[in-house]
């Protein structure tokens, strides 16, 4: 079965910028969509097609994926974007896929 | 404004049986795809299965650890998606999201790739003795 590895937690300043990964094999074939879930709340789609942001998501919210890694970059991180980010794709065999997830703290 | 309603979660044994509901508004309901999405307690999401419109086929797919179990439905007319889930086992306790898809692209060969868009609150599902 096809499998997305994240780092659990990931830590960044205030105004400055957060990479977090997402790890599969030949990930750079598919296409990935990342999420983000604040305490209590439902996810909401953040990036979609690698690099698209829906309606309403902030420019700060960036994607790239090559290779084997997908990466979410947070530019300026303030403190609302503290959250669980989950990373995920398609594959013919495993459907849709999420990654493990990452927990991202402001400082 | 897209809004996605699940009902019917509650405490049932294992082995029992309980079927959620999902009240759709806000978008063309019989033109999506939907999915059902999980969370157990402090844990991540995890993919429960998805069903086409009808004009794609109206077929389901699902997650290996529900197949066989678990039934995906949709009402178009009541603009209703179902998740009927039998045999259920405690590590099926988990919040039950229903989520709207959208296509997001279409290859040369006119293949459509869709993506989880909209989800709802979520309905809890615990599965005890």
């Amino acid at each position: 079965s096809y499998e997305l590895t994240q780092p659990p937690s990931v830590s960044v300043s205030p105004g400055q910028t957060a990479s977090i990964t997402c790890s599969g094999d030949k990930l750079g074939n598919k296409y990935a969509c990342w999420f983000q879930q604040k305490p209590g709340q439902s996810p909401v789609l953040v990036i979609y097609q690698d690099t698209k942001r829906p309606s309403g998501i902030p420019e700060r919210f960036s994607g790239s994926n090559s290779g084997n890694t997908a990466t979410l970059t947070i530019s300026g991180t303030q403190a609302m974007d503290e959250a669980d980010y989950y990373c995920q794709a398609w594959d013919s065999s495993t459907f849709y896929v999420f990654g493990t997830g990452t927990k991202v703290t402001v400082l | 404004e897209v809004q996605l309603v699940e009902s019917g979660g509650g405490l049932v044994k294992p082995g029992g049986s309980l079927r959620l509901s999902c009240a759709a508004s806000g978008f063309t309901f019989s033109n999506a795809w939907m999915s059902w999405v999980r969370q157990a307690p402090g844990k991540g999401l995890e993919w429960v299965g998805r069903i086409k419109r009808k004009i794609d086929g109206g077929t389901t797919d699902y997650a290996a650890p529900v197949k066989g179990r678990f039934t995906i439905s949709r009402h178009d007319f009541k603009n209703t998606l179902y998740l009927q889930m039998n045999s259920l086992k405690t590590e099926d306790t988990a919040v039950y999201y229903c989520t709207e898809m959208r296509p997001y692209y279409y290859d040369s060969s006119g293949y459509s790739y869709w993506a989880i868009w909209s989800w709802g609150q979520g309905a809890l599902v615990t599965v005890s003795s």
